[in-house]
């Protein structure tokens, strides 16, 4: 198993519609949660960190269920623009980086 | 602020070939890190330096591979000799300390494209 699982999609979804996608991480000891957006042929950008508590910015959500060891990610009323691969990043310890990537999942916005 | 600079942005080289990718990071920020992605294995993490010293290299592939960070303002990052499996975009991140360095930004840089012929 996967240390950080994605579903690779790609995610078809209308414009204007919701869209979430999961990612699980295998490692309990997990300590910070991330996720990142990349463009095709570019390098990838942090888009929000996931706090325990949860948080929002704008049309996006991002929970983490430590119970079950995912986070998620929710986009509401989407648009052509955030047509992208989207990557979970987990830091599994304490004190030094191990930056676990995950594979991405690819969201395409049509019209 | 120019962001992390990468240079080259594309190389195409020869099997067994030396190859030399060089980053500029962000100016004050005292980690670096060097990442690879491909198509098969999505992005990994090389190895990575807070304050020009090498923190974890567990990531490097081979003896092939070696990194370097002889100053705060220049890594390279150099594989000899190169391979055809070598290919890959290979990036260049950094980020600060400050706050928690758990939870802080990794800047990217935009990339160099190598093809190992």
């Amino acid at each position: 198993r996967k240390e950080v699982e994605q579903d690779p999609g790609p995610f078809n979804v209308p414009e204007g519609a919701t869209v979430a996608f999961n990612c699980t991480y295998s490692n309990s000891a997990s300590q910070s949660f991330f996720w990142y957006r990349q463009d095709c042929r570019k390098e990838p950008k942090l888009l929000m960190s996931v706090y325990s508590s949860g948080n929002e910015d704008g049309r996006f959500t991002a929970q983490l269920n430590r119970a079950s060891q995912y986070i998620s990610l929710l986009i509401r009323d989407s648009k052509l623009s955030d047509s992208a691969t989207y990557l979970c990043v987990v830091n599994l310890e304490g004190g030094n980086y191990q930056l676990i990537w995950g594979a991405g999942t690819k969201l395409i916005i049509k019209p | 602020d120019a962001g992390v600079i990468q240079s080259p942005r594309h190389e195409v080289t020869e099997m067994g070939q030396e190859v030399t990718l060089r980053c500029k990071p962000i100016s004050g920020h005292d980690y670096l890190f060097w990442y690879r992605q491909t198509m098969m294995r999505g992005l990994e993490l090389l190895i990575y330096f807070n304050n020009n010293v090498p923190i974890d290299d567990s990531g490097m592939p081979e003896d092939r591979f070696s990194a370097k960070m002889p100053n705060a303002s220049f890594s390279t990052l150099k594989i000899q000799p190169s391979e055809p499996r070598d290919s890959a975009v290979y990036f260049c991140a950094s980020s600060l300390t400050g706050g928690g360095a758990l939870y802080n930004e990794q800047f990217f840089g935009p990339g160099t494209r190598l093809t190992v012929l």
